[in-house]
């Protein structure tokens, strides 16, 4: 299918190694969006890129966490010296609209364990 | 600060009967309320929004309603099947904008 593809989908890592996530977007969208879901829980926003604008990094929550996203397609999400707050599903969604209606399409997600 | 919050955790309801799930916001200037269902395992699909201006939207066996005086949502889902069993996210966002916020989750069970 032509979805958002996501990697790894599962990822479990000791606390203080780095591990990076990877989304594949639709193509041709040019909005990309990271939220984090900790278990039992909703959707918090992570950042987001919109083309060759400068992304929004507000939802980041600590310097350890970086994104980029390469060529307007692919990105990828680091977290740097993982702790076990950490563990969460990492989701990634794609829009094809600069202005968001509200119709995200969402990837399955990266589940992260932090032991 | 800005929120979207869920009055029930889980709803139980009898297959073939209605649902109704519901939501309330704290944001006023927001353009578009969306619901989304999330199956175990799989990302936050997208169901049906509606905008600002609008009181209710249908669908295919879902309807929307908008209540701005008391800042409420409410999804209301027809004859509901087995399949509809997901968690139901409420949210909101900004035209001109795009940080969508999202609630914390209501459980639908259908019982067969």
């Amino acid at each position: 299918g032509a979805g958002v593809s996501q990697s790894p989908s599962n990822k479990v890592t000791e606390k203080g190694k780095d591990v990076e996530l990877r989304c594949d977007p639709i193509s041709g969208h040019t909005a990309l969006y990271w939220y984090r879901q900790s278990l039992g829980q909703g959707l918090e926003f992570l950042i987001y890129f919109q083309g060759n604008s400068a992304p929004d990094k507000s939802g980041l929550p600590s310097d350890r966490f970086s994104a980029e996203r390469t060529g307007g397609s692919v990105s990828t999400l680091t977290i740097q010296r993982t702790q076990q707050e950490d563990s969460a599903v990492y989701l990634c969604a794609s829009s094809p609209r600069s202005l968001n209606t509200g119709e995200l399409f969402f990837g399955e997600g990266s589940r992260l364990t932090v032991l | 600060g800005e929120s979207v919050g869920l009055h029930l955790p889980t709803l139980s309801v009898q297959e073939g009967d209605n649902s109704i799930i519901n939501c309330a916001y704290s944001n006023s200037a927001s353009d578009y309320f969306i619901w989304y269902k999330q199956e175990s395992g799989k990302g936050p699909q997208f169901i049906i929004d509606i905008r600002s201006n609008m009181d209710k939207r249908q669908g295919q066996r879902v309807t929307v309603l908008l209540n701005k005086t008391v800042k409420h949502l409410s999804l209301q889902i027809a004859a509901t099947q087995p399949g509809d069993s997901a968690v139901y996210f409420c949210a909101e966002n900004h035209t001109g904008g795009f940080k969508t916020i999202f609630g914390a989750g209501t459980r639908l069970f259908v019982k067969a």
